[in-house]
């Protein structure tokens, strides 16, 4: 157990709808970041938050955004979903914003787009 | 740009037998490299990273990689394969003091009994 915790564990929904995904970082992490893992695609990075402010962006399409609130915990808004969406979402905590060496991957959640 | 190659999508080994897995990176600075696990249905594990303090890095579970810089590459070796290590491993590639980080397509290892 990573100590980051990611809810929902699966998620279906159709295309052209929007969900939330959230993320709780480990105990005293102050970064999160966003990855998306699919089959096209593989493993990209998506952006990362510190303290509750970007810090780095990756490959993030328009339709996804994301924040990080004053708890710490992160959510990443997907809209106007596509079939091509349908991913592994995951998110990972660090202690510090250039910690990507130091990150902590939660089990991830399921998204699949019908 | 930055980028990794990993060679082979698949490997299967026996059971007791050697594993390596390939990792070629293409930067124009030394790096930082990894290599993460992924057991299935859940999420990355940090197996050994490199971080140029020393050119063979040894890792969890009995795997180690070594850095070479006239190869650009960053093989991720362990002598003796067990069943549990059977999951997907990726290599992945960051700038020094970036978060950026760009991961290689994945090799799924296999043990066979």
């Amino acid at each position: 157990d990573s100590g980051v915790t990611q809810t929902p564990k699966h998620l279906i929904t159709a295309t052209g709808q929007r969900v939330t995904l959230r993320c709780s970082p480990r105990s005293g992490d102050l970064s999160v970041y966003w990855y998306q893992q699919s089959l096209d695609q593989g493993l990209q990075f998506l952006i990362q938050y510190y303290n509750g402010e970007e810090r780095a962006k990756g490959n993030i399409l328009e339709r996804f955004s994301a924040q990080q609130f004053p708890d710490l915990h992160s959510e990443l808004n997907l809209s106007s979903l596509e079939l091509g969406d349908s991913a592994l979402y995951f998110c990972a905590s660090a202690p510090c914003s250039g910690g990507v060496e130091t990150q902590y991957f939660g089990p991830g959640t399921r998204l699949l787009v019908l | 740009a930055q980028s990794v190659t990993q060679l082979g999508s698949h490997v299967s080994v026996s059971e007791g037998a050697l594993v390596l897995l390939r990792c070629n990176y293409s930067s124009s600075v030394p790096p930082y490299l990894f290599w993460y696990v992924q057991y299935p249905n859940q999420g990355l594990q940090l197996l050994l990273k490199y971080t140029s303090a020393a050119t063979l890095v040894k890792g969890i579970n009995g795997f180690e990689a070594e850095f070479k810089k006239s190869e650009t590459s960053f093989h991720l070796t362990k002598p003796s394969a067990h069943m549990s290590d059977a999951a997907e491993y990726f290599c992945a590639v960051v700038r020094s003091s970036a978060s950026k980080i760009i991961f290689g397509s994945g090799t799924r290892l296999s043990i066979r009994p």
